[in-house]
């Protein structure tokens, strides 16, 4: 079983509106990170946020927010008021700490379109 | 800091050839990868380090061979390129690989984009 899948290929939105990314992941470890990553056109890969599997709430950075549901191993990252600059393809990775070593597992990507 | 750099951005190798990717990290990170992304998909990891004089291997290892012999260097070593290793290799580094907060983050190089004919 795939531990990191993102079930939407492709997505657009319209500027200024918010756009939900899903991630679904699977793992027997309780001790685990999930991160977003968002990779330009350019190719490089930056860091949008984290969440730790035992936070108790979800991580918030600037636009981003991450909504966590532990029970249904679901890590959606939510886009708010999306920007041009915002289209791009985005990754949701795994870490396992306890039973992976800190190896990352990534997902095969959201390309995200924002419409003017 | 120059965070995490890469040498060479682009390289185009005939079949049959051996190269070195070069990877360097100047934030005294414990934790450096190697991935390669191929068209349309993501990341698979290919060897990783948890510090200086260890390294394993990570989900598609076949082909490749790395060494850290300091802190600060991680290269990748391709021994006998095919095409089928044509692909885009991203080097990464993080503070630990437990460390169970937003520090654990790994940083990403610039990429090298590997052609091989």
């Amino acid at each position: 079983a795939q531990k990191i899948t993102q079930t939407q290929p492709g997505m657009f939105v319209q500027e200024k509106e918010a756009v939900t990314l899903d991630c679904t992941y699977d793992t027997s470890d309780p001790s685990y990170g999930l991160f977003w990553y968002k990779q330009p056109s350019s190719g490089e890969m930056i860091f949008l946020i984290y969440q730790g599997s035992y936070d108790q709430q979800n991580a918030t950075e600037g636009r981003y927010s991450l909504n966590f549901q532990k029970a249904r191993k679901s890590a959606n990252l939510v886009i708010s008021a999306s920007q041009l600059g915002d289209s791009a393809m985005y990754f949701c990775a795994m870490r396992e700490y306890n039973t992976n070593a800190g190896k990352s597992t990534f997902g095969d990507g959201t390309t995200l379109t924002v419409k003017p | 800091n120059a965070g995490v750099t890469q040498t060479p951005k682009f390289q185009v190798l005939k079949t049959g050839q051996s190269m070195t990717l070069q990877c360097a990290q100047d934030m005294n990170h414990e934790y450096m990868s190697w991935y390669r992304q191929d068209p349309g998909m993501g990341l698979r990891l290919i060897h990783y380090s948890v510090g200086a004089g260890i390294t394993d291997q990570g989900e598609v290892p076949n082909g490749y061979n790395v060494s850290r012999s300091t802190t600060e260097d991680f290269p990748l070593r391709l021994l006998s390129a095919a095409p089928s290793q044509t692909s885009v290799y991203f080097c990464a580094s993080s503070r630990t690989s437990g460390g169970h907060s937003s520090t654990d983050t790994q940083y990403f190089g610039p990429g090298t984009r590997l052609t091989v004919l």
